[in-house]
């Protein structure tokens, strides 16, 4: 069974960039897994951030931008601010309309 | 304004069935896929099925394969999902989602609702 790897934790300054990343347990990833990116705070509902590799939802501020780094998904936040703080979860399409959430990160922002 | 709003959730006892509903405003329902998300207390968020938008297809993750079923009824805007047998693992806040394609979720999810509390314990 094919596992979707996401760092448990990251930490960024305030104004910092961080990338978090999105990663298979065997094999790598590519736009073909149509990689997406969930931001949720505690007691909310997730909020869609990048869809599609690169595309970012309506609302979501350029500071986010999603990419392929090597053989795995990558989430880009560009001068990290507070609200920033939030867990974190890619999800790839695994074919056959089969998606897998990742376990998540959990980022810190300090 | 795209709302989705889920409703059917509650306490059931092991084995027991629950149907949730996810009533769906501001854009063109029968256009899109959708899909039904979960997240247990204290745990990230699993994929659990999703429904093509003309209901034709439907797929599940594993973990629920045999005992959910989704499916959706167009002219009212409606995503359903059938719960039988249930578990106590199955007990999570479960998220209606729309998908960003009409075929399947392939594209990624692009609104969300609020999510229903879904309790399994006798």
């Amino acid at each position: 069974q094919t596992v979707v790897t996401q760092e448990p934790s990251f930490s960024v300054s305030p104004g910092g960039t961080v990338t978090l990343t999105c990663g298979l347990s065997s094999g790598s990833v590519s736009t073909g897994y149509y990689p997406s990116w969930y931001q949720q705070t505690p007691g909310q509902a997730p909020r869609t951030v990048i869809y599609s590799t690169n595309t970012r939802s309506s609302g979501v501020p350029d500071r986010f931008s999603g990419s392929i780094l090597g053989n795995k998904a990558a989430l880009t936040i560009t001068g990290a601010q507070a609200d920033d703080e939030s867990d974190y979860y890619c999800v790839l399409y695994m074919g056959s309309g089969i998606s897998v959430f990742g376990g998540g990160t959990k980022l810190t922002v300090l | 304004e795209v709302q989705l709003l889920e409703s059917g959730g509650g306490l059931v006892q092991p084995g027991g069935s629950l149907r949730l509903s996810c009533a769906a405003s501001g854009f063109t329902f029968s256009s899109y896929a959708m899909s039904w998300v979960r997240q247990a207390p204290g745990k990230g968020l699993e994929w659990v099925s999703a429904i093509r938008n003309s209901g034709s297809n439907t797929y599940d993750a594993d973990s629920v394969k045999g005992r959910f079923t989704i499916s959706r009824d167009n002219s009212k805007s409606t995503l359903y999902l059938q719960m039988d047998s249930l578990r106590a693992e199955d007990t999570a806040v479960y998220y209606c989602a729309k998908c960003q394609s009409g075929t399947s979720c392939y594209g990624g999810l692009d609104y969300w609702g609020q999510g229903i509390l879904v309790t399994v314990s006798s």
